[in-house]
């Protein structure tokens, strides 16, 4: 059973619009959760994370948002750039240490 | 040095065949962990050490071996493998041991990954 879901697996933006990427959780006890980027024959990357003691944490472009009630987050990416075309992953944990779970991942492409 | 570097980055080997997987990182972190990555699916953790122990073992065959000779390498022996664990295996690390959270946003636990090894078994 998939605690942490990306139900999108692909999406497609244009150039300087704004992208948004969904995950949704089952786990309660998860209280951190992070986004990494993967381009083609690289690892991941990591990109932004928050924890649940917040509902919003912001850098640059990136923006994740966190609804813990709904089990929901999301990164918004404003102005999408072609280098923003990759595969993004959702992640989560738990505090006390238990493994970071992974989503199956949702393919952006930045369209010119 | 920011970089986690894994070699070799492709193998193919047969299934009677030894080989291993190797990981270096020079960032000072205190936990590595090996992934298994198939295509169109999420990476999936394999094991976890932390200050050179082994935290877990996600009940993986005894065909993978880890090894972590100190706190900059952890190895993956190979024998024995199947076609079905033909994947990219990906090697990570983090700044603390694995049950060492200094805060949520302390980012203690933020994984910087290598760029894999992509492993065919014929």
């Amino acid at each position: 059973d998939q605690q942490v879901k990306q139900n999108s697996p692909s999406l497609s933006v244009q150039e300087g619009r704004i992208s948004i990427l969904n995950c949704d959780y089952t786990n309660s006890m998860f209280d951190y959760f992070l986004w990494y980027k993967k381009y083609p024959a690289e690892g991941p990357t990591f990109l932004i994370s928050i924890s649940s003691i917040k509902d919003k944490n912001e850098d640059g472009r990136f923006t994740v948002f966190l609804n813990k009630s709904a089990k929901h987050l999301s990164l918004h990416i404003v102005p999408s750039q072609p280098g923003d075309s990759a595969v993004y992953f959702c992640a989560a944990s738990a505090l006390r240490g238990d493994k970071i779970i992974f989503g199956k991942g949702t393919r952006l492409h930045i369209l010119p | 040095d920011t970089e986690v570097t894994q070699t070799p980055k492709h193998l193919v080997m047969g299934m009677t065949n030894k080989k291993s997987l190797k990981c270096e990182q020079h960032m000072g972190h205190r936990a590595m962990y090996w992934y298994k990555q198939k295509a169109k699916k999420p990476p999936e953790l394999m094991f976890v050490y932390s200050y050179e122990k082994l935290s877990i073992n996600e009940s993986v065959p005894s065909r993978f071996s880890p090894e972590c000779p100190n706190s900059s390498l952890l190895n993956l022996h190979l024998h024995a493998l199947q076609p079905e664990d033909s994947a990219l295996y990906l090697c990570a690390s983090s700044p603390s041991g694995y049950s060492g959270r200094a805060g949520p946003d302390s980012g203690a636990n933020v994984l910087t990954f290598g760029a894999g090894s992509r492993l065919t078994v014929l």
